[in-house]
């Protein structure tokens, strides 16, 4: 298994540029979220997604879309960079719905919005 | 509204000497508890949880934790420390029935030679 993969693993916009960050799970795990790492601040929720369809928001939506087609993709899409949006960000995946279950992180992909 | 405080964002101890990482949660209900490590450029592992079986969790490399619900804590232990102990670590909650996974904002641990 690959477990969580992200792509790219670094990129860098220009203010008002639109992009997506790819990430997938082959171990067919129900849950899915993304986070943004800031200095400080540890790990913050963007969006997550319980199941194929179904998708929420979580502390930090604004600014980033996501949706979830297939169980092994979950893909985050920022609208409009924004230097605030600079951070290095998570893609995780659990097993089932239970919030006791273990997350598996990727990599990371760490993105500067100049 | 659920919160994490890790105490210290960092620590340093010498090889050998105990390890201890601080985390209170808020929450009126016990919550699942959490710590992840993260070793530089790479994503969390998770160390070990507690989901309200026994109150004193082992984990991965020697680490354990103990919840205590009379002080809102679930402090992370490992007796004697390594070299490759130095990462960051994360405490997390998520509260029982929900999705939302809260972070605490990091402990730094260094560890000198």
């Amino acid at each position: 298994n690959a477990g969580v993969t992200q792509t790219p693993k670094f990129q860098v916009l220009k203010t008002g540029q639109s992009m997506t960050l790819q990430c997938a799970q082959d171990m067919n795990h129900e849950y899915m979220s993304w986070y943004r790492q800031d200095p400080g601040m540890g790990l913050r929720l963007i969006h997550y997604s319980v199941g194929a369809g179904i998708t929420d928001q979580g502390e930090v939506p604004n600014g980033y879309n996501v949706s979830r087609s297939t169980t092994e993709d979950f893909p985050l899409r920022l609208l409009s960079a924004a230097p605030s949006q600079t951070s290095v960000y998570f893609c995780a995946s659990s097993p089932d719905r239970g919030s006791g279950d273990t997350q598996y992180f990727g990599p990371g992909t760490r993105l500067t919005v100049l | 509204a659920q919160s994490v405080t890790q105490l210290g964002s960092h620590v340093s101890v010498s090889e050998g000497a105990l390890v201890l990482l601080r985390c209170n949660y808020s929450s009126s209900v016990p919550p699942y508890l959490f710590w992840y490590v993260q070793y530089p450029n790479q994503g969390l592992q998770l160390l070990l949880k507690y989901t309200s079986a026994a109150t004193l969790v082992k984990g991965i490399n020697g680490f354990e934790a103990e919840f205590k619900k009379s002080e809102t804590s679930f402090h992370l232990t490992k007796p004697s420390a390594h070299m490759s102990d130095a990462a960051e670590y994360f405490c997390a909650a998520v509260n029982t029935g929900g999705f939302k996974t809260i972070f605490g904002a990091g402990t730094r641990l260094f560890v000198k030679a």
